[in-house]
């Protein structure tokens, strides 16, 4: 079968870093996304894995290690507006098929 | 440059019926995914559409089927509606082989 683990939730202040980690076992791997959900809205993209180490945007970094099945996306100097649902996500083939975790949520306190 | 858009927003339907559901890609993407998110739980993909062909189909019943027209624009038909139908329905728009999709704002069916 295909599953991506990953915690269902996380709690943390604000201003402090947070790791969300995600175990998957696929079929077929192009690569690990990760999209942040706010509220049932529209996910949004945050960033994409193919190799593996470390890829910085901005506040937000993720890391990927194929031999390990294993990636985080690690949140720095919390904000509020942080708080939202997040979820990994495998590639499954070059045409995009997206397979997602079960997602967990952040909770970012004052 | 308009970002992907969804309608209707709600929609409440009995089991049995039939819906459609549209989708309007952001410009300039050539590729469509249709996605089920029920409440407390990842998207789950339905199948995708590129140059008006289904391109890859996840694990739901032929009863959920597509369409995309040429100006990339696209469709969700569900057939025979049941309650576990109730959900909400995500669109994605990309360019080919592109890792990066984005998504729409989502169409929240409830089937009573």
């Amino acid at each position: 079968g295909q599953s991506l683990e990953q915690p269902s939730e996380v709690t943390a202040v604000e201003g402090a870093i947070v790791q969300i980690n995600c175990t998957y076992q696929t079929s077929g791997f192009y690569g690990l996304s990760w999209y942040q959900q706010h509220d049932g809205g529209a996910p949004t993209f945050l960033s994409y894995n193919a190799l593996d180490g470390l890829e910085e945007t901005g506040r937000f970094s993720s890391f990927l290690s194929r031999s390990d099945s294993y990636g985080y996306l690690l949140l720095q100097e919390l904000q509020m507006k942080d708080s939202a649902s997040y979820f990994c996500a495998v590639r499954d083939g070059q045409g995009g098929k997206l397979i997602f975790g079960q997602g967990t949520e952040l909770s970012v306190k004052p | 440059e308009t970002g992907v858009t969804q309608s209707p927003t709600h929609l409440i339907k009995t089991r049995g019926q039939q819906v459609t559901l549209r989708c309007s890609s952001q410009s300039g993407h050539n590729t469509v995914s249709w996605y089920q998110q029920a409440l407390g739980q990842g998207p789950q993909f339905i199948f995708q559409y590129y140059r008006e062909e289904e391109n890859g189909r996840g694990n739901f019943p032929p009863r959920f089927s597509g369409l995309q027209f040429p100006n990339y624009s696209s469709e969700l038909n569900v057939n025979a509606l049941e309650l576990d139908d109730s959900a909400l329905y995500l669109c994605a728009s990309s360019l080919e082989f592109s890792y990066e999709q984005y998504f729409g704002p989502g169409t929240r069916l409830t089937v009573t």
